[in-house]
């Protein structure tokens, strides 16, 4: 089944220790999401990718990045956790019909935890 | 500036007692409208798509119904299985790689 993984599901990092979380799509999308969800909060959107370029939303702090190698593909590295960033984090993809992003489909998410 | 209300927060519910969740929502043109639903510790699974007012769709005991200003989830005859967190999302007809979510209706459904 085509479907959108998420490794690792859960994580556990040390303050200031950098993580990498990644994402891998089998549904061939051409763009990608992540999200950060803290409890019982709305996902928040970090950034996507409508193919290679990159597209940063304002408020999102710089320690956070993203790479997407590929179209398969896409990380995201966080350079300095603090205790605020203990969250899940979602990935979610949807392809882009006339130029415009259709429904978007998520990952498991990757359970996040600093120590 | 485009938004998302949904009602109720928290919803309890007996085993086959039927009801509605709302989601209002206020956008610049509307591209599309979505329901999610969200397990504990899981990722927002896809329910449905609504386009345009006056669309309605059906899966199972979920029947999801569109108009100018806000969107209802209907739940008929809900089991324990469908107790979880519902999501509804906006697209703006002028920025549609984004989603806008609502904070969600966490639904428990009791035997």
């Amino acid at each position: 089944d085509a479907m959108v993984i998420q490794n690792p599901r859960y994580q556990v990092t040390q303050f200031g220790k950098p993580v990498t979380l990644s994402c891998s799509q089998t549904l061939n999308h051409n763009v990608m999401y992540w999200y950060q969800q803290k409890s019982s909060q709305a996902p928040k959107l970090l950034f996507h990718y409508y193919d290679k370029d990159f597209n940063n939303e304002a408020d999102t702090p710089d320690n956070f990045q993203s790479r997407r190698p590929n179209t398969s593909f896409c990380f995201l590295d966080i350079r300095s956790p603090g205790l605020g960033d203990a969250a899940m984090y979602l990935c979610a993809t949807s392809r882009a019909i006339l130029g415009r992003a259709d429904t978007q489909y998520f990952g498991p998410g990757t359970r996040l935890t600093v120590l | 500036e485009d938004q998302v209300t949904q009602s109720p927060e928290a919803l309890r519910l007996q085993e086959g007692e039927s009801s509605s969740l709302n989601c209002s929502y206020t956008v610049s043109g509307l591209r599309g409208l979505f329901w999610y639903r969200q397990d504990p510790g899981k990722g927002p699974e896809f329910l449905f798509t609504l386009y345009s007012a006056g669309e309605e769709k059906e899966k199972e005991r979920l029947k999801a119904t569109l108009t100018k200003k806000e969107s209802f989830l209907h739940i008929t005859a809900p089991k324990p299985e469908d107790s979880a967190t519902y999501l509804c999302a906006v697209q703006a007809a002028d920025n549609t790689d984004k989603l806008i979510f609502g904070t969600g209706t966490r639904l428990q459904v009791f035997p």
